[in-house]
């Protein structure tokens, strides 16, 4: 069983609407968590990170923490076109890093 | 700019034949990290380095290795390369803080 788990989609929503990603994992030892955008033929990039549970918002973007369930999320309000990317969650274990394989999310105009 | 960069960007090699991409960054990051991305699979972390001449295994280590002499550079080496090893790799530097990774754009390898 991988350590992060995240549905691979891909997820098509029409311009405007809400986009709800999420990733699960199993070891509790993770203490931050990330949310990185990827443009095909590119390099990822952060979008955001947090470390507690809870929630944290930039913009049109919310990062959601539950420890308890071993849960985060992400939240795209009012998507654009320009937010067709792949999406990848991440979390780290002292200097190891572990992502989830990805979830490829399409905005239609 | 701010930066990391990856070369080669592409490159096709044969099996045995030893290779290097090179990884450079000019933003003084302690910790740099080396990933491959499958399909399906997403990234998966082959070595890291914290500072100069401490490095570490990640999940996927075997067949490469790495060496850290300089601050800015950390390349990666593939002594002996074998089809599996196709695939797409990033580099990735931060100040200390592994939350705040910059990644390079990648390098496509395909191992005949």
């Amino acid at each position: 069983q991988k350590e992060v788990e995240q549905d691979p989609g891909p997820l098509s929503v029409p311009e405007g609407a809400i986009v709800s990603l999420n990733c699960t994992y199993s070891n509790s030892a993770f203490q931050y968590f990330m949310w990185y955008r990827q443009y095909s033929r590119k390099g990822p990039e952060l979008l955001m990170y947090t470390y507690s549970s809870g929630n944290k918002e930039d913009g049109r973007f919310t990062a959601q923490v539950d420890k308890s369930s071993k849960y985060i999320s992400l939240f795209i309000r009012d998507s654009q076109p320009s937010d067709s990317a792949t999406y990848l969650c991440a979390m780290n274990d002292d200097y190891k890093l572990s992502f989830g394989a990805g979830t490829t999310v399409t905005v239609r105009a | 700019e701010a930066q990391v960069t990856q070369n080669p960007r592409y490159l096709i090699t044969v099996t045995g034949k030893k290779l290097t991409v090179t990884c450079s960054q000019n933003m003084n990051h302690e910790y740099m990290s080396w990933y491959r991305q499958d399909p399906g699979l997403g990234l998966r972390q082959i070595y890291y380095s914290m500072n100069v001449e401490v490095t570490d295994k990640g999940d996927v280590p075997e067949g490469y290795k790495v060496s850290r002499k300089e601050k800015r550079n950390f390349p990666l080496i593939l002594e002996s390369p074998s089809p599996n090893q196709t695939s797409l790799y990033f580099c990735a530097s931060s100040w200390g803080g592994q939350e705040t990774q910059y990644f390079g754009p990648g390098t496509r390898l395909l191992v005949l």
